[in-house]
């Protein structure tokens, strides 16, 4: 079954500690992001990868990092994550290619409730 | 840069009605747009996808259309049931089609 999991599902935390949100594929897709959203905002993309080791910064990139170094992961680092990033979060990863022969399909992840206090 | 926008953000139809909301995005250099459902709490399904080449993509009772010269997409649902009570967005490529620019949703209710 194609799936996107993602761990954890909630998390509480404080201003300051560092965490990782981690997010896994089956489908062998190249393309693979973080969304947030939130009230009144939508979904906005945070970052992408088009491939491993190759990552680029989505609408609003700033406070998170992230790493490609395997083709099914690619989790979401926040160094010291403060109250604005108290949000939704949501891993997705995308069949499509710049070659133009993909579905172009895009399955998320059930999302993270992450909470910093 | 993509800006998409969903009119209206809630809509609430008794059960059986026949519904449209609609989409709308600024860059009309797009190859496809996509409507995805969100239920509470929950992730978001890709429903029905609709390549530039095509005019109408059809799901069950769903129903979505394109019309990139007037920058619109409308999700059609017929015979509108209380499952149907979800979010709905709608999702444009960027220019460079890296990147997907989704609408705010549109809150659907289904009262029995």
């Amino acid at each position: 079954e194609a799936q996107v999991t993602q761990n954890p599902r909630y998390l509480i935390t404080v201003t300051g500690k560092k965490l990782t949100v981690t997010c896994s594929q089956n489908m062998n897709h190249e393309y693979m992001s973080w969304y947030r959203q939130d009230p009144g905002l939508g979904l906005r993309q945070i970052y992408y990868s088009m491939n491993v080791e190759v990552t680029d910064k989505g609408d609003v990139p700033e406070g998170y990092k992230v790493s490609r170094k395997e083709k099914r992961n690619f989790p979401l680092i926040l160094e010291s994550p403060s109250p604005n990033q108290t949000s939704l979060y949501f891993c997705a990863s995308r069949d499509w290619d710049s070659g133009g022969v993909s579905t172009d399909t895009q399955y998320f992840g059930p999302g993270t409730r992450l909470t910093v206090l | 840069k993509q800006e998409v926008t969903q009119i209206p953000a809630a809509l609430s139809v008794p059960e059986g009605e026949n519904l449209v909301l609609n989409c709308s995005f600024t860059d009309s250099a797009i190859y496809n747009l996509q409507w995805f459902r969100q239920d509470p709490g929950k992730g978001l399904t890709s429903l029905l996808l609709i390549q530039s080449s095509q005019r109408e993509q059809t799901s069950g009772r769903l129903n979505a259309s394109l019309d990139k010269s007037s920058g619109r997409s409308t999700l059609y649902i017929a015979a509108s049931q209380p499952g149907d009570s979800a979010t709905y967005l709608c999702a444009a490529p960027s220019g460079s089609a890296r990147q997907l620019t989704f609408g705010s949703g549109t809150q659907l209710t289904v009262l029995p």
